[in-house]
């Protein structure tokens, strides 16, 4: 099982970012998928989660209206579209599995990307 | 619901019991409630889930225990790769998903 998540960068406030994980080693439609943020030095933050079929999708307050989730299942890749991003979005944004049977908890995990918002 | 942690740091030597308290401001579906483990630079990895069943592969030395709004994780006798940081999780409404501020294990 492998996650990989990529397009991680340095963007300017009010700036877009596309972050993409590429999963391989297991079946990819089986599972809902996450991302999961965490700042510099600072806990662990839920983003967004997106069912197997893309059917049911939900983000944190946060950044909601601002963030996009889908996948591609396909292509066995997640993706989260980040507009209007602010300061506060620095951060690592890791992708994560969710178990097959039950969505809720999250069984594996990509390294992260690091996306650092700053002028 | 917010998760509330503690202690903040546990400071332990090698060999010892360690026990983390996750407390919810709401009482919790056990069910819902997980424990994570994450090392300096690596990702998050899956330790506890619905209160009490190990995660694969997680060795027996890790327990979880509570119901309502109490919950525990306890590590029987430390490892030195068990030194971390703990994060309970759980799942609800609204935000679907919280983590707590998270428990760090260092070594006395």
């Amino acid at each position: 099982v492998q996650l990989v998540e990529s397009g991680g960068g340095q963007v300017k406030p009010g700036g877009s970012l596309r972050l993409s994980c590429t999963a391989s080693g297991f079946s990819f439609t089986s599972h809902s998928m996450n991302w999961v943020r965490q700042a510099p030095g600072k806990g662990l933050e839920w983003v967004s989660s997106i069912s197997f079929g893309s059917t049911y999708i939900y983000y944190a307050d946060s950044v909601k209206g601002r963030f996009t989730i889908s996948r591609d299942n396909a292509k066995k890749s997640l993706y989260l579209q980040m507009d209007s991003l602010r300061a506060e979005d620095t951060a690592v944004y890791y992708c994560a599995r969710s178990i097959d049977t039950i969505w809720y908890y999250f069984d594996q995990w990509g390294q992260g990307t690091l996306v650092t918002v700053s002028s | 619901i917010v998760l509330t942690q503690s202690p903040g740091t546990l400071s332990l030597s090698p060999g010892e019991r360690a026990t983390l308290s996750c407390r919810a401001s709401q009482s919790l579906d056990g069910s819902k409630l997980g424990w994570y483990q994450q090392k300096p630079g690596q990702a998050p990895r899956l330790l506890i889930y619905a209160a009490s069943t190990r995660a694969t592969g997680i060795p027996d030395r890790f327990s979880g225990s509570g119901s309502g709004t109490d919950f525990t994780l306890t590590i029987s006798s430390l490892e030195p790769e068990d030194f971390a940081v703990y994060y309970c999780k759980q799942y609800g409404r609204s935000p679907i998903f919280t983590f707590g501020p998270g428990t760090k294990v260092d070594i006395k």
